[in-house]
């Protein structure tokens, strides 16, 4: 069984550009989340995605959006990158769920974007 | 609001000895615990879980983790730890927002181990 996977592993951009990160998720899952997670610090969320759709959103600007595709794999876009921006962006995908249960989610190795 | 809290933030135990790693959560209602663990350069790994049921919970290499809702704790302990437990870790609550359902992650203990 494959787990998640990202890609690139490390990305350095400039300030004002944008950036695309990619993640495939676990074999039957159909909801994937991303997060944020600066330099000592725990990972933020981001925003969710399920059956294609954003399903939840964190305190982050427009400027952060998202993507899902029919095989569930997902990406996240970021615009007009700032400093601040510079972080380990984590990609988890989680199982089909009943109702509104809270389930676990598997976290890809994540990708490392630096913001010069 | 959801939140979670590890106080400690950089712990150092010697090789064999056991551990106890604080963690004190924030929610309204019955809430899913999570422990997490990262190493280096790497992404989580989910060490172990709670839903309901049983408040202690067994998880991966070793690990077990005890539901004290009166306390709001949730802490994660092993008897004896190797040199290869130093990493990060980090306790969660998963919150549900609609049918979604985003895990909040306290900031984190950094584990070293003395050999």
């Amino acid at each position: 069984e494959t787990g998640v996977t990202q890609s690139p592993t490390h990305l350095i951009k400039t300030r004002g550009q944008q950036v695309t990160l990619r993640c495939s998720s676990q074999s039957g899952h159909n909801t994937v989340s991303w997060y944020q997670q600066a330099l000592g610090q725990g990972p933020q969320f981001i925003f969710q995605y399920y059956r294609e759709e954003e399903n939840g959103r964190g305190n982050f600007p427009p400027r952060f959006s998202g993507l899902q595709f029919p095989n569930y794999s997902s990406e996240l876009n970021v615009n007009a990158l700032e400093l601040d921006d510079s972080a380990l962006y984590l990609c988890a995908s989680s199982p089909p769920q009943p109702g509104t249960v809270t389930g676990e989610q598997y976290f890809g190795p994540g990708t490392r974007l630096t913001v010069t | 609001a959801q939140s979670v809290t590890q106080p400690d933030i950089h712990i150092t135990v010697s090789e064999g000895a056991s551990l106890e790693l604080r963690c004190n959560y924030s929610y309204g209602a019955t809430p899913y615990l999570f422990w997490y663990v990262q190493s280096p350069g790497q992404g989580l790994q989910l060490l172990l879980k709670y839903f309901s049921g049983d408040t202690l919970v067994q998880g991966i290499k070793g690990f077990e983790a005890e539901f004290k809702r009166s306390q709001s704790s949730f802490n994660l302990r092993k008897p004896s730890v190797h040199w290869s437990d130093a990493a990060e870790y980090f306790c969660a609550v998963g919150a549900g927002y609609s049918s979604a359902s985003k895990i909040i992650f306290g900031s984190g203990t950094r584990l070293s181990i003395r050999p």
